[in-house]
C-alpha cells in the first residue's frame, strides 16, 4: 500500500462548524489530490497540490479550501460545514504528473457526516 | 466470460469465468487511462494503466483493452475469484495539462462460489 494516512478516518460535525481534514504521505510524492466520492457521482476532485504552496482547483472546489507547507501533508479544510458536504473524502498522491504517466494512489478515506 | 455492453453498473459471474468490465470515456484527446479497485469501505486500489499508443496491456489475471476509435476501454479478468467481488472503476487523465484524473461511474463486480 501506498504510504498515505488519512486523519481522522471518522467524523460527525455540525453544520456551520470548521473542519480540518489532513492527509500525510511518506512517499516523497510531489503530486497530492483530494477527492470525493459520492453516490451516483463516483470520485470528483477537489483541489491538487503540485508542489510545496501550490494548489489548484477542482471540479467541486467550492466550499473547501487547502494548504500544503510540506510535501508530507495536505489539509482540506471546510470552513463552514453544511449537509451537502456530508461524503467520504479520499486524499491521493502521484510522484508526478498523470500526464508523465503516474498513477495516482488513494488513501483509505475519511467518512464525514455533517448533521 | 460475459460481456456487459457499454457500461451497466452490476455483474454477477460465477468464481472461474472471464469477467468484462466496459467503460465509455469521454474526451477524444485523453492520453492515459487507469482501472482502479474498490472494495467497500476502502479506497481505491490501483489494478492497470494503459497509454493511449496502446491497444492493449496485460497483467496479472488482467487485460484492459483500449479502443480510441469509438472511445472505449474494457477490463477483463480471468479466471474471476470471491476476492474480486469490489466496484470497478475507469479513469481518464481528461485535463491537458495532466494534473488529475476523471473517473467513470463505476461497475459493482459480484463473483459467486
Amino acid at each position: 500500500d501506498a504510504g498515505i494516512t488519512q486523519s481522522p478516518r471518522h467524523k460527525v460535525t455540525e453544520t456551520g462548524t470548521p473542519v480540518t481534514l489532513r492527509c500525510h504521505q511518506t512517499e516523497n510524492h510531489r503530486y497530492m489530490y483530494w477527492y470525493r466520492q459520492d453516490p451516483g457521482h463516483g470520485l470528483r476532485l477537489i483541489h491538487y497540490s503540485y508542489g510545496v504552496k501550490d494548489t489548484d482547483k477542482g471540479e467541486v472546489s467550492d466550499g473547501y479550501s487547502v494548504s500544503r507547507s510540506k510535501t508530507e501533508d495536505f489539509l482540506l479544510t471546510l470552513e463552514s460545514a453544511t449537509s451537502s458536504q456530508t461524503s467520504v473524502y479520499f486524499c491521493a498522491i502521484s510522484e508526478t504528473s498523470v500526464a508523465s504517466g503516474n498513477t495516482i494512489y488513494f488513501g483509505e478515506g475519511s467518512w464525514l457526516t455533517v448533521v | 466470460g460475459e460481456s456487459v455492453g457499454l457500461h451497466l453498473p452490476t455483474l454477477s459471474v460465477q468464481e472461474g469465468d472471464n469477467s468484462i468490465i466496459n467503460c465509455a470515456y469521454s474526451n477524444s484527446a485523453s492520453d492515459y487511462f487507469i482501472w482502479y479497485k474498490q472494495e467497500s469501505g476502502k479506497g481505491p486500489q490501483f489494478i492497470i494503466d494503459i497509454r493511449s499508443n496502446m491497444d492493449k496491456r496485460q497483467g496479472q489475471r488482467v487485460t484492459v483493452l483500449l479502443n480510441k476509435t469509438v472511445k472505449h476501454l474494457s477490463l477483463q479478468i480471468a479466471a474471476t475469484q470471491p476476492g474480486d467481488s469490489a466496484v470497478y472503476f475507469c479513469a481518464e487523465n481528461f485535463n491537458q495539462a495532466g494534473t488529475a484524473l476523471i473517473f467513470g461511474k463505476g461497475t459493482t463486480l459480484s463473483v459467486s462460489s
